[in-house]
């Protein structure tokens, strides 16, 4: 079945740690998104890509990184540059002009 | 600025009620997603639309572009219904990553 997988489903975070998120799809899109859900807010862009080896810094990109080394996955390292980690993160994907297909999500907590 | 307003914020049904959630935006769209978050967290993609009318089993999105407005609506609800319905649009001269999220209605239906 096509789709995107996101793991871990829980991640914990100690201080000072990088941590990194991953997102694997197998739907050919060439678009990819990582998205922050915070209580009682909209979805916030972090980072996207729209071809293999580029991608761009959405609204909120301090204290992420990401790479795109490869169609099929996007990986996100939340740094320890990000003093307020903890949240719902969710990988989406989408062909242009088209629907996005999301992920089940990550949500990330700080020990 | 670019806004996303959506309403009600919270919506209590009765099972079989019609339901509608409203999204409005302050400026020209090229584009209007319907998203549905359940509890588990997971968001699927219900409609994309960018003028008209779509239709899709019980669901019925709506968009007046005159009106900067759009409605889905959910005839004949059932408790599975229950979910955060999110709308997201992509302004005129956004790139494709930069869609805009209201901050979800809640719709509770009880049998």
């Amino acid at each position: 079945d096509g789709g995107i997988t996101q793991s871990p489903k829980y991640l914990f975070r100690k201080e000072g740690q990088n941590v990194t998120l991953s997102c694997e799809q197998n739907l050919n899109h060439d678009a990819m998104y990582w998205y922050r859900q915070d209580p009682g807010q909209g979805l916030r862009l972090i980072y996207y890509s729209q071809i293999v080896n580029d991608f761009q810094k959405g609204d909120i990109a301090e204290g992420y990184s990401v790479s795109r080394e490869k169609k099929e996955s996007f990986p996100l390292t939340v740094t320890s540059a990000q003093k307020n980690p903890t949240a719902f993160y969710l990988c989406a994907t989408r062909h242009p002009y088209e629907k996005l297909f999301f992920g089940s999500g990550t949500q990330l907590s700080v020990l | 600025k670019n806004e996303v307003e959506q309403s009600p914020q919270n919506l209590t049904a009765q099972e079989g009620e019609f339901i509608t959630i409203n999204c409005s935006y302050s400026v020209g769209i090229s584009a209007l997603h319907w998203l549905q978050q359940h509890p588990g967290g997971g968001i699927v993609s219900l409609f994309m639309l960018s003028s008209g009318k779509k239709k899709h089993g019980r669901l019925i999105a709506t968009i007046n572009i005159q009106e900067k407005h759009s409605s889905l609506h959910i005839t004949a609800s059932h408790p599975r219904d229950s979910a955060v319905y999110i709308c997201a649009v992509l302004f005129y001269g956004g790139s494709q990553g930069n869609l805009i999220f209201g901050k979800g209605t809640k719709l509770s239906v009880k049998p």
